[in-house]
Parts: C-alpha cells; structure tokens; sequence
C-alpha cells in the first residue's frame, strides 16, 4: 500500500517568512495529493490539493508544487502570519474515474509562526 | 456547509465495556471513514464505507469493528475497550466523484479507557 513520509515534524519560523513542508509517496499510482489545516482543538480542513496532470498550484499566500518523477511534493507558505500556526497533514490518493475512497496521510508538521 | 458531527467530544470508558462512537453527515456523501489520532503517527485509517452496509479495513482495523446501516450514518464500535485504545477519533466523509475527493472531519471524539 501507499506510504508517505513527511518532514519536518515540527518547523518554527518568524512572523513574515516563509515556511515549507516536504512529502514523499511510494505508490507511482497515486494521483492526487491534498494538505489539511489541522488548528489546535479543531478539525483538519482542506487548505489545498493537487493533481498529478501538474506541477504547480497557488492560492494567495500558499502553494503546493508536485515531482512525479522524484516522488514528492511540497506546502511552501510565504509571509508566514501567527494564524499560520497549525499542524499540516500532506496525503495521497489514487482518484479513479468512479472516485477514490481512501488518503494516506503523513505524520503531520506543527507550524509555530513566531510574532 | 457539509456538516459532519460526532456524537461525543469526550468519552471514558472502563477497560472491558463496549464503545460505540457514532458519525452523521448531512451532505448525502457516499463515503465516510474513521480515523484515530495519536501524537506523532498522524491519522491512522481505521476502516471505511463507501456505500450502506459495506466496509472496508483501513490499516489499523484490530480491536474495532463498523456499522453503516444508513447512509448518513457511520458507527465505530469497540467490543471490549482496552487501554491502547485510548485516543481522539475522527469521523470523516467525501463524496464520489466530481473531481475531488476532499473528506470534511468531524469535531472528534476524545476517548480514554482506564
């Protein structure tokens, strides 16, 4: 089955930096690769996904870039702000034309955003 | 808003006793799932459904079993709670289809067993 790793488990940066958190995939399968926000005492939410037909996707302040080749992907959040502070999950999925049933998650990386 | 909610936030139980943790989610969603979070080791799938009456084994299924008789509704059930078990679960659903498979999570369930 699918196995993803991610690093670092805990990043802290100052308030206005950028921060970048990396995972890899085994399953060359896999074609879909989301990030959850996961704040403290809550739940995690989709913040953003991508899909293997690209590279590269943006959303104001974050960003996710994928390597099929290399197997890995990355959650780049530029001018970090005190509300960035979060535990990120990275997963991935297999997205079939019926629809996948099931993420692999990482271990998750604790953002604390410094002021 | 999708809107999934759990039927507890905090649960204790005593080592032995049955555990039910239930799941409803109001967007007509054909999958749901649970998961069960532990400092460090993420979100461990435990099992799945991805319609009424069937389930699937997630990675973790030992000392669990499911229940999905309608299908807005996903039961988790431990037969004979043990300490191990202790964790918050979170319930999850997403829909087939339409590009996407974003999962909406539930508030979770903060369980311990003593």
């Amino acid at each position: 089955g699918e196995n993803v790793e991610q690093h670092p488990s805990t990043l802290s940066v100052q308030e206005g930096d950028s921060a970048v958190i990396k995972c890899t995939y085994s399953d060359s399968a896999s074609n879909y690769f989301p990030w959850y926000k996961q704040e403290l005492g809550k739940r995690p939410q989709l913040i953003i996904d991508i899909r293997s037909n690209v590279g590269e996707k943006k959303d104001q302040r974050i960003a996710v870039t994928l390597n099929k080749t290399a197997k890995h992907f990355s959650l780049h959040i530029t001018e970090t702000q005190p509300e960035d502070s979060a535990v990120y999950f990275c997963a991935a999925s297999i997205i079939s034309g019926a629809g996948s049933y099931q993420l692999t998650f990482g271990k998750g990386t604790k953002l604390s955003v410094i002021p | 808003d999708v809107k999934v909610t759990q039927s507890s936030r905090y649960l204790v139980k005593r080592t032995g006793e049955k555990v039910f943790l239930e799941c409803v989610q109001d967007m007509d969603h054909e999958n749901m799932f649970w998961y069960r979070q532990d400092p460090g080791l993420g979100l461990r799938l435990i099992y799945f459904s991805y319609d009424v009456k069937m389930k699937e084994k997630g990675d973790i299924p030992e000392g669990y079993s499911v229940s999905r008789e309608k299908k807005e509704r996903f039961s988790l059930i431990l037969e004979s709670a043990s300490t191990n078990q202790t964790s918050m679960y979170l319930c999850a659903s997403s829909q087939t289809g339409g590009g996407t498979d974003t999962q909406y999570f539930g508030p979770g369930t903060r369980l311990t067993v003593l």
